[in-house]
């Protein structure tokens, strides 16, 4: 069975560009977050969703950071503009219900010029 | 909310010796903690966890013990090999607010 799938595994951009992440989870899986990743850090919750809904969303920084999960499948990580402070890996996890092993994607590497 | 403080930052050890990794939390409404191993390029893969009615729980090489008088749980791993090396990260979850914080992350070396 196929583990939870990110896009691209890496990506640089210039400050103030826009940019997306792609994430399929494991088939199956209800519940889907984002985690962001610093340098030397643990992975904090960006985002939780429950099929298509966002049931936590409270650390996202909505100023500049969107998320979709259409379908309740696929989601999608957006960030416009990006900063330099944005550099870092961005994981993507999914679980059978979120009291569930959360699996983890292999991340996208950000970095931001 | 919960913090989850993890000690060291850093461990090095020597082929077949034991590895030793603690951590504290601070909300004493957690209930569950596992313990992931990140590889490099990879991400986080759960390795073992312990659930807050448990003390210890084993599984081959790899033990975990928990004290909730004290919040504070503990990851074992004896004889240790070279693949053992990488970063290993405790968490606590809290079934009440469904959210899980991790720690700050150790990264082992196993000296061959």
């Amino acid at each position: 069975e196929a583990g939870v799938v990110q896009s691209p595994r890496y990506k640089i951009i210039e400050k103030k560009q826009p940019v997306a992440f792609w994430c399929n989870p494991i088939s199956g899986h209800n519940t889907l977050y984002w985690y962001l990743q610093n340098l030397g850090q643990g992975p904090e919750l960006l985002i939780r969703y429950e099929n298509e809904e966002a049931v936590d969303d409270s650390q996202l920084p909505k100023d500049r950071f969107s998320a979709e999960r259409l379908k309740g499948v696929d989601s999608t990580l957006k960030i416009q503009p990006a900063e330099l402070g944005d550099s870092a890996v961005y994981l993507c996890a999914s679980s059978q219900g979120s009291y569930n092993e959360q699996f983890f994607g292999p991340g996208t590497r950000l970095t931001v010029l | 909310g919960e913090n989850v403080e993890q000690h060291p930052s850093t461990l090095s050890v020597q082929e077949g010796d034991s590895a030793v990794i603690k951590c504290t939390y601070s909300d004493s409404a957690s209930n569950y903690f596992p313990w992931y191993k990140q590889e490099l390029g990879k991400g986080p893969q759960l390795i073992i966890d312990i659930r807050s009615n448990v003390g210890e729980k084993k599984d081959q090489r790899i033990a975990v013990t928990l004290n909730k008088t004290a919040k504070h749980f503990s990851l074992h791993i004896t004889e240790t090999q070279p693949e053992d090396s990488a970063v290993y990260f405790c968490a606590a979850y809290n079934f009440g607010n469904e959210k899980l914080t991790f720690g700050t992350g150790t990264r082992l070396t196993i000296i061959p």
